[in-house]
């Protein structure tokens, strides 16, 4: 029930065009859900997030689109660039005790946009 | 302002031997995670700080331990070392939990035992 599933492993997109990467999660306790970006040599850095009452969230060239019945998110990268080549990382949020939130990681994307 | 730092950055170490890991958090962030990220299992809970308290551990065995400092400062230290324990060791910090959760990550330490 910590799981979140990541697909797909890896994406190879052309340069304009659309980058698709799905998740999904079991566990209702989850409220928060992350997307984070990791290059190369880098930790992960926040890309964008979404809560559950929310079925679409957009920042620029990102969106995050959430399908709470379906306990499904995906995040979109429009116009992909070569330089949205990274690591892309689904995550969940829910409460752990003791004051504590605990984030459940999926197990990463590589993305490599080609021109 | 200054992001999370972890010291050292590389380390190379042999089986049985213990290693000890540094991590200064963003100013003002009070919360340190640890988390290990390996190519096959991704990143992993390892454990949470705040205020100098370990208030959440994931499933790791009792060879992970960690502590924090009244600086807010952590670190982490595992000992008897095995092959397995090679992984990216990232850090992150936040203000604390809450409604939203930004945890901002360090660049890691990149471990090897060999």
């Amino acid at each position: 029930q910590q799981q979140v599933k990541q697909s797909p492993q890896s994406l190879i997109v052309q340069k304009g065009g659309i980058s698709i990467i799905n998740c999904a999660y079991e566990n209702t306790a989850f409220d928060y859900f992350p997307w984070y970006q990791q290059f190369p040599g880098k930790g992960p850095a926040l890309l964008i997030a979404i809560r559950p009452d929310v079925s679409e969230k957009k920042e620029g060239r990102f969106t995050i689109s959430f399908n709470k019945s379906a306990k499904q998110f995906s995040l979109h990268i429009m116009d992909s660039q070569p330089g949205d080549s990274a690591t892309y990382f689904c995550a969940a949020k829910r409460y752990s005790g003791a004051g504590s939130y605990q984030l459940t990681f999926g197990k990463g994307t590589k993305l490599s946009v080609i021109p | 302002k200054a992001g999370v730092t972890q010291t050292p950055r590389y380390l190379i170490k042999t089986r049985g031997q213990q290693v000890t890991l540094s991590c200064s958090p963003i100013s003002g962030h009070r919360s340190v995670s640890w988390y290990q990220q390996t190519p096959g299992q991704g990143l992993q809970f390892l454990f949470e700080y705040f205020s100098e308290t370990q208030r959440n551990k994931g499933n790791f065995p009792g060879r992970f331990s960690g502590r924090q400092f009244s600086n807010s400062r952590s670190e982490m230290n595992v000992s008897t070392l095995e092959l397995g324990d090679s992984a990216l060791y990232l850090c992150a910090s936040s203000l604390a939990g809450g409604r939203s959760y930004e945890q901002y990550f360090g660049p890691g330490t990149r471990l090897t035992v060999t």
